[in-house]
């Protein structure tokens, strides 16, 4: 079935650190790619998504292209902050379908 | 509230017992989701509503579990019979325009921890 696999946590960085969380998937279809964030304390919320193959999504400084031939949405940032401390989830929906698949989250530490 | 609202954040209670968990969503927000989200796993989809039909309930796990949103705004998921396996934090999400799962942009409450003694 489709499904998100993503590297387990946690992950502890020191500030200012790049950050590589990988992410990969199967699927029956063409998905749409996402990754949510979980702080502290917070509901899950929306970061990034890619609709299609070669799309990259960003925001916050964070970064992830939809790979299709290495079925992957690896996420990255170039320099963390301590603020980045939180769960990090990977996720993927089919096309017509209306419920977002998850991975099991990774957890990340940065240590001032 | 400006965001999806879940009561009570924390719920305990014993086997065989009857629950009720409550999401009020983001106003206007059509569709509404209930996840489920055991400990260190992601969430585990369970049922759809878009206004006061349940659109997919695919995930829900057995007829112990019901949901309903009789008005097109609060929903409420009961648990019945509950067991030791029920406990999990049950996460509900709204979006603005029904299917709009499948462009990623749901909005989450904070989650009720259930726990089953």
């Amino acid at each position: 079935g489709d499904s998100v696999t993503q590297m387990e946590g946690p992950v502890t960085l020191s500030e200012e650190a790049f950050l590589t969380i990988n992410c990969t998937y199967t699927a029956t279809g063409y998905p749409s790619l996402f990754w949510y964030v979980q702080y502290p304390g917070e509901g899950l919320q929306l970061l990034l998504k890619a609709t299609k193959a070669d799309d990259k999504g960003s925001n916050k400084g964070f970064e992830a292209t939809y790979r299709k031939e290495t079925t992957s949405f690896h996420l990255e940032k170039g320099s963390v902050q301590v603020s980045d401390s939180a769960v990090y989830f990977c996720a993927l929906t089919l096309m017509g379908d209306d419920k977002i698949i998850f991975g099991k989250g990774t957890r990340l530490h940065i240590l001032p | 509230g400006a965001g999806v609202s879940q009561t009570p954040s924390n719920k305990v209670t014993e086997k065989g017992k009857y629950v009720e968990l409550r999401c009020d969503p983001i106003s206007g927000h059509t569709a509404l989701y209930w996840y489920r989200q055991s400990l260190g796993q992601g969430p585990e989809f369970l049922i759809y509503f878009q206004g006061t039909g349940a659109a997919d309930d695919s995930g829900l796990p057995n007829d112990r579990f019901f949901a309903v949103r009789p008005e097109g705004s609060v929903s409420t998921l009961k648990i019945q019979r509950t067991e030791r396996g029920d406990s999990a934090v049950y996460l509900c999400a709204s979006s603005l325009i029904p299917g709009q799962g499948n462009t990623g942009e749901l909005f989450f409450g904070e989650g009720s921890r259930l726990t089953v003694l």
